[in-house]
C-alpha cells in the first residue's frame, strides 16, 4: 500500500539556518505529493504540492522537488524564521476523484532567535 | 466564517458512551473528508463524501464508526460505545469536486476526543 516516511523530529534550528526535512514515499504509479504545515493552535494548511516527476513546489520560501528516481520530496528553506516553527507533514495522494491523503508522522520544527 | 468549522472543539466521553462530531465545510465544497490523528502521528483517512454520497469508507476502523452527510453539506461522524483507543483529534477537510487538477483541501481545526 501507499506510505510516507519522513524525518523524525523534533528539529531545532537557529534563525536564518538552512532547513531540510526529508520525506520518502512508497506508492505505485505516479502519486501527487504535498507538504502540509500545522502552526500552533491552527488547522492543517497546504504549504506546497507537486503533481509529477521533476516538478518543484514552492511557497513562502519553502521548496520541494518531486524526485521519482529516489521516491523523495524533501522540504527545504534557505533561511528559516521564528515564525516557521510548526509541525510539517509530508503526504501523498494517489486516487483521482477521491484524493484521500496518506500522511507521514510529522516533524516538529522549532526555530530559536 | 469562510473556513471549515468543527464542533465541539473538545469532547470528553466515558468509555462506552456514544459521541457525535460535526463538520461544517466551506459553502459550495462538494468533497468532504474525515481523518483521525492520534497523538504524535499524522492524520489517517477515515471516509470520503462527494455531496451526500459516501464513496469511500475504507478507513473507518470498526463498525462503531459511522459518518453521514444527508444533505450534501454538514457532516456528522458518530462513534458508538467509545473506547480509549478512540482518543484522538478528528479532522474534517473539504474541497471543490475531485478532479484531475487536485483542488486544494481546507482543513478544520479538529475535535479533540478524550475517552476516559
Amino acid at each position: 500500500g501507499n506510505s510516507v516516511t519522513q524525518m523524525e523530529g523534533p528539529v531545532t534550528l537557529s534563525e536564518e539556518a538552512f532547513l531540510t526535512i526529508n520525506c520518502t514515499y512508497t506508492a505505485t504509479g505516479y502519486p501527487s505529493l504535498f507538504w502540509y504545515v500545522q502552526y500552533p493552535g491552527e488547522g492543517l494548511q497546504l504549504l506546497l504540492k507537486a503533481t509529477k516527476a521533476d516538478d518543484k513546489g514552492s511557497n513562502k520560501g519553502f521548496e520541494a522537488t518531486y524526485r521519482k528516481e529516489t521516491t523523495s520530496f524533501h522540504l527545504e528553506k534557505g533561511s528559516v524564521q521564528v515564525s516557521d516553527s510548526a509541525v510539517y507533514f509530508c503526504a501523498l495522494s494517489k486516487d483521482f476523484g477521491n484524493e484521500k491523503l496518506t500522511f507521514g508522522t510529522g516533524t516538529r520544527l522549532t526555530i530559536i532567535p | 466564517g469562510a473556513g471549515v468549522s468543527q464542533s465541539p472543539r473538545y469532547k470528553v466521553a466515558k468509555r462506552g458512551q456514544d459521541v457525535a462530531l460535526r463538520c461544517d465545510p466551506i459553502s459550495g465544497h462538494v468533497s468532504l473528508f474525515w481523518y483521525q490523528q492520534a497523538l504524535g502521528q499524522g492524520p489517517e483517512f477515515l471516509t470520503y463524501f462527494q455531496n451526500e454520497a459516501q464513496l469511500d469508507k475504507s478507513g473507518l476502523p470498526s463498525d462503531r464508526f459511522f459518518a453521514e452527510r444527508p444533505e450534501g453539506s454538514v457532516s456528522t461522524l458518530k462513534i458508538q460505545r467509545t473506547q480509549q483507543e478512540d482518543s484522538a483529534v478528528y479532522l474534517c477537510a473539504s474541497s471543490l469536486k475531485g478532479a484531475v487538477y487536485l483542488p486544494s483541501k481546507f482543513f478544520g481545526p479538529g475535535t479533540r476526543l478524550t475517552v476516559l
